[in-house]
């Protein structure tokens, strides 16, 4: 069973299309990560948030925790080729031990 | 200047075959991890060091075994390799922080290991 579940596992659009992908679980989390990996290389963080209801913008990326603290989305806006990647989110931990628990995945695509 | 970085970034081997798996971060951090990610991208967490002291040891098989001759380098080392093997393995680092939200893990550009 998977802590953190993503939808769609899939998605391919439009070049200027909006999309928004989510990240859901049955658990609380004091934050939530979102990663995004581009083919032949590691994840690299793109936002963390920490407060029920917080919404983070990076430029056509907006992030948003839900008001529970048990899921997230990604909305992205004008969808460009370059935002093409596999969009993972995460749990930083429980404990000091810092284990970070990783979502299922979205897969997106943005065709020019 | 790779902040992660980790070696070879292909490595094609037969079965039975043991292969290591190299990793430094320059980024003067005080834990490394080891992930394996399978052919349906899922990230999946295998080992975890902190000051050359390992503090998570997931399910994985003995044949996986890691070691850290010092803060900035977590190698990984794998016997018997089997097919089931085959999988992407990444190195990451991190700054322990009490603070979840300051864990930030910046990751390796990953090694695709093929068993044949």
């Amino acid at each position: 069973t998977q802590l953190l579940e993503q939808s769609p596992q899939f998605l391919s659009i439009q070049e200027g299309e909006n999309l928004t992908v989510y990240c859901n679980s049955s658990s609380v989390f004091s934050s939530l990560q979102w990663y995004r990996q581009e083919p032949g290389e590691g994840p690299v963080l793109l936002v963390t948030v920490v407060t029920g209801g917080e919404v983070k913008k990076l430029k056509r990326l907006t992030f948003q925790f839900g008001d529970a603290r048990k899921d997230s989305s990604l909305h992205i806006t004008a969808a460009q080729p370059g935002d093409t990647g596999l969009y993972l989110c995460a749990s930083p931990g429980y404990s000091s031990a810092s284990k970070i628990i990783f979502g299922s995945g979205t897969r997106l695509s943005i065709r020019p | 200047d790779t902040a992660v970085s980790q070696t070879p970034k292909y490595l094609v081997t037969q079965m039975g075959n043991d292969k290591s798996i190299k990793c430094e971060q320059n980024l003067g951090h005080d834990t490394m991890y080891w992930y394996k990610q399978d052919s349906k991208k899922f990230l999946k967490i295998m080992f975890s060091y902190n000051n050359k002291e390992l503090i998570i040891n997931e399910t994985v098989p003995n044949r996986f075994s890691p070691k850290s001759p010092d803060k900035a380098h977590l190698n990984l080392h794998i016997n018997s390799l089997e097919l089931g093997d085959s999988a992407v393995y990444f190195c990451a680092s991190s700054q322990r922080n009490i603070r979840e939200a300051k864990n930030i893990q910046y990751f390796g550009a990953g090694t695709r290991l093929s068993v044949l």
